[in-house]
């Protein structure tokens, strides 16, 4: 079955240092990644989101992703963290032929200390 | 505001209740997704609605009811809950059925049961 992992469950960083949350995932075929972002009081929003192609993707608000076919994994960045950036991320994964069905992962608390 | 709503925003019931969630998206969507969101779990997929015809049923206990009576309204139906079916409800849409689609998400239904 598939399923998506994300190592770090709270993370506490402080203004401007650089961020990278983990996200590998278990399927064997044609993926698509999504990272998601619920930030507190709100609902869940798209980060950014790979298909195919260039492997670097970047979303929205200076994040970045990079999708490593070898390594089933789909990291989230940025290099300087802001206050705003405080929020829970969410990797999730769609085998390319399983229709609109998401699997996600539990979810990352970011905490950024201003 | 991702133009989907759902109401309540919080229910309290007991395990004999039956209550209803409503969803309601107004992006000219056609297919709707309901999510389990546990505290510490992953996002659950739950059932999803493509073109008001259900094409998942992820092992959902049946006191769970979804109901699409078109394309923009979404319910779930809830009949002698337990415990354990206390979580954050989310429902969500996209233009269509595919793994190409972002999905838009509501705020969710905090359900606390008694």
């Amino acid at each position: 079955a598939q399923s998506v992992s994300q190592h770090n469950h709270h993370v506490i960083l402080s203004e401007a240092a650089s961020l990278e949350l983990g996200c590998n995932y278990s399927y064997g075929g044609t993926v698509n990644l999504f990272w998601y972002v619920q930030y507190p009081g709100q609902h869940l929003q798209l980060l950014l989101k790979y298909f195919s192609g260039d492997p670097l993707v970047k979303g929205i608000k200076g994040f970045e992703a990079e999708f490593i076919k070898s390594k089933f994994s789909f990291n989230l960045r940025k290099p300087s963290v802001q206050w705003s950036d405080t929020a829970e991320y969410f990797c999730a994964v769609n085998g390319g032929n399983q229709g609109g069905k998401l699997i996600f992962g539990q979810g990352t608390e970011l905490s950024v200390k201003p | 505001e991702t133009g989907v709503t759902q109401t309540p925003r919080h229910l309290v019931m007991g395990m004999t209740n039956k209550k209803s969630l409503k969803c309601e998206q107004h992006l000219g969507h056609n297919a709707m997704y309901w999510y389990k969101q546990s505290a510490k779990k992953p996002l659950e997929l739950m059932f999803v609605y493509s073109l008001e015809e259900r094409v998942e049923n992820n092992s959902v206990p049946s006191r769970f009811s979804p109901e699409c009576p078109n394309s923009s309204h979404l319910f779930l139906h809830l009949h002698t809950l337990q415990p354990e079916d206390s979580a954050l409800y989310l429902c969500a849409s996209s233009q269509g059925y595919s793994s190409y689609n972002e999905q838009f998400f509501g705020p969710g239904t905090r359900l606390t049961v008694l």
